[in-house]
């Protein structure tokens, strides 16, 4: 079945260290995206990439780095540079580029981060 | 930019009552809007949609959302609560350029919590 796989689900690390969360679809989706969940806040939009080997900051991109250099994978690295990094992290992907877009955003089950 | 107030952050309904979960957005054109439904732990799901054309939307799970215009509302509701739909909901609006093209960003409210009681 085709769907979003995030990896890995739960992650701790020390203060201080870098780490990415892996992001694949087999959706054949042009566009990406990385969400961070936190409780009372809602989505806030980290990074997305509407096609390969291009990306753009989202809200709140301040001490995260992501690349897409496949159109499969969408990995997100959470920096020493962020200053809170636990949460809850989305993958998520969409159908169509451009004025035929559809609407629908495709989840992944999410990445929970914890900084001990 | 565009934004989105989910009034109430928390809602409580018995099982067999209406389910009726609020939701208003600014933006300057007519917007796509959208609900999601989160479980624990989990992705978001997609329960429905408006893309501009009729008013009022159908889902799945049996809600439905009705767009207001003049209210710039997108409420979303249920006839009759069922256990199952214990879960956090989240109202979106897309974020669209100046031409009134969607890019496919959403904006999300900050989401309501349902608890449905036996």
């Amino acid at each position: 079945d085709g769907g979003i796989t995030q990896s890995p689900k739960y992650l701790f690390r020390k203060e201080g260290q870098n780490v990415t969360l892996s992001c694949e679809q087999n959706l054949n989706h042009d566009a990406m995206y990385w969400y961070r969940q936190d409780p009372g806040q809602g989505l806030r939009l980290i990074y997305y990439s509407q096609i390969v080997n291009d990306f753009q900051k989202g809200d709140i991109a301040e001490g995260y780095s992501v690349s897409r250099e496949k159109k499969e994978s969408f990995p997100l690295t959470v920096t020493s540079a962020q200053k809170n990094p636990t949460a809850f992290y989305l993958c998520a992907s969409r159908r169509s580029s451009g004025a035929l877009w559809t609407g629908e955003l495709f989840f992944g089950e999410g990445s929970r981060l914890t900084v001990l | 930019a565009q934004s989105v107030t989910q009034l109430g952050s928390h809602v409580s309904v018995s099982e067999g009552a209406l389910v009726l979960l609020r939701c208003n957005y600014s933006s300057s054109v007519p917007p796509y809007l959208f609900w999601y439904v989160q479980y624990p732990n989990q992705g978001l799901q997609l329960l429905l949609k408006y893309t501009s054309a009729a008013t009022l939307v159908k889902g799945i799970n049996g809600f439905e959302a009705e767009f207001k215009k003049s209210e710039t509302s997108f409420h979303l509701t249920k006839p009759s609560a069922h256990m199952s739909d214990a879960a956090e909901y989240f109202c979106a609006v897309s974020e669209l350029d100046a031409g009134g093209t969607s890019y496919g960003k959403l904006t999300f409210g900050q989401g309501t919590i349902l608890t449905v009681h036996p």
